[in-house]
């Protein structure tokens, strides 16, 4: 049973424009949300968290929203550049109970010049 | 300040063998969580240390095991290998107190063949 899903494989976009990575999840006891981003040959880096006592976080280019109701989040890269070419890895975990992380399959993002 | 280290970076081992991945986290971290990636499966998450200790642990049968020593370094063991065990697996290292911290900072992987 996937707790953490990530229905997109792959994702396109042109230079400049926004890219939006979605992430559904089934627990509703989940309580803290990550994304990392991961080039090849490389291991995950950290991009942006969010709690869920928030509805929003923003770091620079990056902006993850979050939908409790719909146990959905979003990460916004706006805008999008050639080098945000890699493989987005969305995480949640109940952070109370002090669980791991639960990973979705990820998403390749291709940003085309 | 030094990252995450793994070693070997790659390894090819035959059906039957055992092998054992090492990782050192980064300096002052102490917790150590281990996954398991592979294609189309994205990472699944095998086990945590802190303070030699296991915290977390996931659904991986016992043939998956790990340690974490004094000074953080964590091993992990795979037992009778099997094909299926073919992936690379990720370290990661966090500063954390009683509760995970789960901004991870991830080593580059152990890509691990079985033949």
């Amino acid at each position: 049973d996937q707790q953490v899903k990530q229905n997109s494989p792959s994702l396109s976009v042109q230079e400049g424009r926004i890219s939006i990575l979605n992430c559904d999840y089934t627990n509703s006891m989940f309580d803290y949300f990550l994304w990392y981003k991961k080039y090849p040959a490389e291991g995950p880096t950290f991009l942006i968290s969010i709690s869920s006592i928030k509805d929003k976080n923003e770091d620079g280019r990056f902006t993850v929203f979050l939908n409790k109701s719909a146990k959905h989040l979003s990460l916004h890269i706006v805008p999008s550049q050639p080098g945000d070419s890699a493989v987005y890895f969305c995480a949640a975990s109940d952070y109370q109970a002090g669980t791991a992380l639960i990973f979705g399959k990820g998403t390749t993002l291709s940003v085309s010049s | 300040k030094a990252g995450v280290t793994q070693t070997p970076r790659y390894l090819i081992k035959t059906r039957g063998q055992q092998v054992t991945l090492s990782c050192s986290p980064i300096s002052g971290h102490r917790s150590v969580s281990w996954y398991q990636q592979t294609p189309g499966q994205g990472l699944q998450f095998l086990f945590e240390y802190f303070s030699e200790t296991q915290r977390n642990k996931g659904n991986f049968p016992g043939r998956f095991s790990g340690r974490q020593f004094s000074n953080s370094r964590s091993e992990m063991n795979v037992s009778t290998l099997e094909l299926g065990d073919s992936a690379l697996y990720l370290c990661a290292s966090s500063l954390t107190t009683e509760r995970s911290s789960y901004e991870q900072y991830f080593g580059p992987g152990t890509r691990l063949t079985v033949t």
